[in-house]
C-alpha cells in the first residue's frame, strides 16, 4: 500500500504570508495527486486536481507542483480564508494524507 | 445542479449496525462513481470505499473489508452505506462523494453534507 505522509502537521501563519504543505508518498504515483481544503464543520473542497491542476473558481493564489513521490501545495499570499485543514489525496487509491492545519498566527 | 443529499443523524450501540443514504441529483447517476469518506471528530479524512453506480462493483477500504456494505438503487438514485459491528470509535461524520475524472485523475468533486453517527452505550 502507498503511504502518504503530509507535512507540516500544523503550522501558524501570518495573512499575507507565502505558505507550503509538502505530501511524500512511498512510492510513485506520477502526477496523481489532489488537494482539498475543509474548514469547521463542512465538507472538503478540491482545490488541485493531477498535481498542479487548478479546480474552477480557485483563487490563483493557490497551485500545486510536483510529481513522482514529492508534492507540494502553496498558498502565494495567505488570506484570512485560508485559515483551514490541507489533505493531500492518491487519485488511485483514494486514500488521504493526515492533513495540515493552517493556523493564524 | 449537482447536490448529494444524505439522511440524518443517527445515534446507535456498539454492536449494531448503521445504514445512511445518499440522494442524487443533477446529473445521470449511472455515470459516475461514488466514495465514502468518515472524518471521526477532531481527525482527518478516511477513504471507506467505492461502488460503482453503473453496475453496483465496490472496491472496500482493507480497515473496512467484512464490516461495510455499500449498495445503490439506480430507480431512485440514491446510495447506501451500512456499517456493522459498530465500535465507539466509528462515530464519526460519513461522507457520499461522487468523483470526477479528468485525463486519468480521478477527485472527488462532490460532497454530501455528511451524517454523523453516533455510537455509544
Amino acid at each position: 500500500d502507498i503511504q502518504m505522509t503530509q507535512s507540516p502537521s500544523s503550522l501558524s501563519a501570518s495573512v499575507g504570508d507565502r505558505v507550503s504543505i509538502t505530501c511524500r508518498t512511498s512510492q510513485s504515483i506520477s502526477s496523481y495527486l489532489n488537494w482539498y481544503q475543509q474548514k469547521p464543520g463542512k465538507a472538503p473542497k478540491l482545490l488541485i486536481y493531477a498535481a498542479s491542476n487548478l479546480q474552477t473558481g480557485v483563487p490563483s493564489r493557490f497551485s500545486g507542483t510536483g510529481s513522482g513521490t514529492d508534492f507540494t501545495l502553496t498558498i502565494s499570499s495567505l488570506q484570512p480564508e485560508d485559515f483551514a485543514t490541507y489533505y493531500c489525496q492518491h487519485s488511485y487509491s483514494k486514500m488521504f494524507g493526515q492533513g495540515t492545519n493552517v493556523e493564524i498566527k | 445542479q449537482v447536490l448529494l443529499v444524505q439522511s440524518g443523524p443517527e445515534v446507535t450501540k456498539p454492536g449494531a449496525s448503521v445504514k445512511v443514504s445518499c440522494k442524487a441529483s443533477g446529473y445521470t447517476f449511472t455515470y459516475y462513481g461514488l466514495s465514502w469518506v468518515r472524518q471521526a471528530p477532531g481527525q482527518g479524512l478516511e477513504w471507506m470505499g467505492w461502488i460503482s453506480a453503473y453496475n453496483g462493483n465496490t472496491n472496500y477500504a482493507p480497515s473496512f473489508q467484512g464490516r461495510v456494505t455499500m449498495t445503490r438503487d439506480t430507480s431512485t438514485t440514491t446510495a447506501y452505506m451500512e456499517l456493522r459491528s459498530l465500535r465507539s470509535d466509528d462515530t464519526a461524520v460519513y461522507y457520499c462523494v461522487r468523483e470526477a475524472e479528468t485525463a486519468g485523475t480521478v477527485y472527488f468533486l462532490y460532497w454530501g453534507q455528511g451524517t454523523l453517527v453516533t455510537v455509544s452505550s
